[in-house]
C-alpha cells in the first residue's frame, strides 16, 4: 500500500523560499501511472491544488502559483518537491503531497499534510 | 476563490438522507469528470466518488454521485455520525491550456 510523507520545515519568513518534499514508499514514482501533486488548506478554509509533476519531469502549475512555483523529482530517492518562492501569510497552510492517477482513481493516496506556517 | 459553488453546511439526524450541491460551468463540471472528497476532522481528504458516480474500493454504497449539465451532487443515504465532515468536490478547469484543477468551496455536513 503506498505511503507518502511530507517533510520541510514548518515555519518561513515573509519574502523567503518554502521548501517541502514528499516521499513516496510502497510505490515507485516511475511507474508511470501517475501525477505526483501538491495541494494545500489554509487554516479554516478550503481546498487549493497547487500543481503535479510527472517522473520524467513534466510540470503542470496552477496558473494562481505558476510565476513563484518549481517542482523536481528525484528518483533516485522516490521523492518529489516542492519550492515556492516570495511567501507571504497568504501561503500559510497545511500542505498536502498525493497521488493522481491520471486514468483511474484521482487523488486516491494523501500525505497526512505539514502545516508551514509564513511568519517573521 | 474556487469556481465551484458548495453550500456552507448541511445537517440531518442519523439515518436520514443529506445531498450537496456543486454548481460550475461549462470550463469544468460541464466538460469533465467530477470527484467527491470527504475531510474527516484533521485528517486529510480521501476519495469517495470519481468519474462523476464511481465509488473506489471500500467506500460504502450509501454515497453516490451524479452530473447534470454542469451540476453535481453527492448524496448520503443512512447517515451515521461518522460522517460528519466536509465534502468536497474537484474536476479539472478547462478554462486556460493547462486547467487547473479546482475544488468546490465545501460543504459541513453535521448529524444532529
Amino acid at each position: 500500500q503506498v505511503q507518502l510523507q511530507e517533510s520541510g520545515p514548518g515555519l518561513v519568513k515573509p519574502s523567503q523560499t518554502l521548501s517541502l518534499t514528499c516521499t513516496v514508499s510502497g510505490d515507485s514514482i516511475t511507474s508511470g501511472d501517475y501525477y505526483w501533486s501538491w495541494i494545500r488548506q489554509p487554516p479554516g478554509k478550503g481546498l487549493e491544488w497547487i500543481g503535479y509533476i510527472f517522473f520524467i519531469g513534466s510540470t503542470t502549475y496552477n496558473p494562481s502559483l505558476k510565476s513563484r512555483l518549481t517542482m523536481s523529482v528525484d528518483t533516485s530517492k522516490n521523492q518529489f518537491s516542492l519550492k515556492l518562492t516570495s511567501v507571504t501569510a497568504a501561503d500559510t497552510a497545511v500542505y498536502y503531497c498525493a497521488r493522481d492517477s491520471y486514468l483511474g482513481i484521482p487523488f486516491d493516496s494523501w500525505g497526512q499534510g505539514t502545516l508551514v506556517t509564513v511568519s517573521s | 476563490q474556487s469556481v465551484l459553488t458548495q453550500p456552507p453546511s448541511v445537517s440531518a439526524a442519523p439515518g436520514q438522507t443529506v445531498t450537496i450541491s456543486c454548481s460550475g460551468s461549462s470550463s469544468n463540471i460541464g466538460n469533465n469528470y467530477i470527484s467527491w472528497f470527504q475531510q474527516l476532522p484533521g485528517t486529510a481528504p480521501k476519495v469517495l466518488i470519481y468519474d462523476n458516480n464511481k465509488r473506489p474500493s471500500g467506500i460504502p454504497d450509501r454515497f453516490s454521485g451524479s452530473k447534470s449539465g454542469t451540476s453535481a451532487t453527492l448524496g448520503i443515504t443512512g447517515l451515521q455520525t461518522g460522517d460528519e465532515a466536509d465534502y468536497y468536490c474537484g474536476t479539472w478547469d478547462s478554462s486556460l491550456s493547462d486547467g487547473p484543477y479546482v475544488f468546490g468551496t465545501g460543504t459541513k455536513v453535521t448529524v444532529l
